[in-house]
């Protein structure tokens, strides 16, 4: 593994489901982040993790959970997806909160 | 609240030549930092060039430098000698000392022409 994996790919999910989204870095930073990018509107963040034990809320937290067991790790789980949820979600990490964040590729999800 | 705002939702340059990126944003935070990031059509998002509010020189990385002029709130990206590669979307993005939360304008698409 070389800097943020993210899996999978995509998804095309039935409404209703619970979903997980898997996000894995190995530069050993102690933040991570996961934003949803829709078009015209840019990207947005959902939730964030400072340190490893800790999480907190973004700007569209709703509807979403996430959990920060390790450094590496950092999952996003949709309880009941919805239509709304459509989107390209993008994982990120950072050494620290005010250091430059870099991406994973993305998993485009596709809720019907 | 902070925000971000790129005005510029396209923009055309001809291979070679200079582009500017314009971005204003919005804080009242005395500390904060301003990114940019480049979004080419397979998606992914690469960091560029990254500037400090108390930073007294602008940032260069490169072929990109940062613009950066704080009485007007601007942090306008300069990308020299345009290269076909450089078509893509580009984002300004700004956080503050309270964490790393990145705050994102709508970005501006840059087509290079040949």
């Amino acid at each position: 593994i070389a800097g943020i994996t993210q899996a999978p790919t995509s998804q095309i999910l039935a409404a209703g489901r619970r979903m997980t989204l898997r996000c894995t870095q190995d530069m050993r930073h102690n933040a991570m982040y996961w934003y949803r990018q829709d078009l015209g509107l840019g990207l947005r963040l959902i939730h964030y993790s400072n340190t490893a034990g800790t999480t907190g809320k973004g700007e569209v937290p709703d509807g979403y959970s996430v959990s920060r067991a390790n450094t590496d790790d950092f999952p996003l789980t949709l309880a009941s997806a919805v239509p709304s949820q459509t989107s390209v979600y993008f994982c990120a990490s950072s050494l620290d909160r005010n250091n430059e964040q870099f991406f994973g590729p993305g998993t485009r999800l596709t809720v019907l | 609240a902070q925000k971000i705002t790129q005005t510029q939702p396209g923009m055309f340059v001809q291979e070679k030549e200079a582009v500017t990126l314009d971005c204003t944003y919005d804080t009242s935070d005395p500390s904060y930092g301003l990114f940019w990031y480049k979004q080419p059509s397979s998606g992914e998002m690469i960091f560029l060039i990254y500037q400090g509010s108390y930073d007294q020189q602008n940032a260069t990385e490169g072929r990109y430098s940062l613009n950066f002029q704080k009485a007007r709130k601007s942090a306008n990206l300069v990308i020299s000698a345009s290269q076909l590669g450089d078509s893509a979307m580009y984002f300004c993005a700004m956080n503050n000392n309270q964490g790393g939360k990145l705050i994102f304008g709508q970005g501006t698409e840059l087509s290079v022409k040949p």
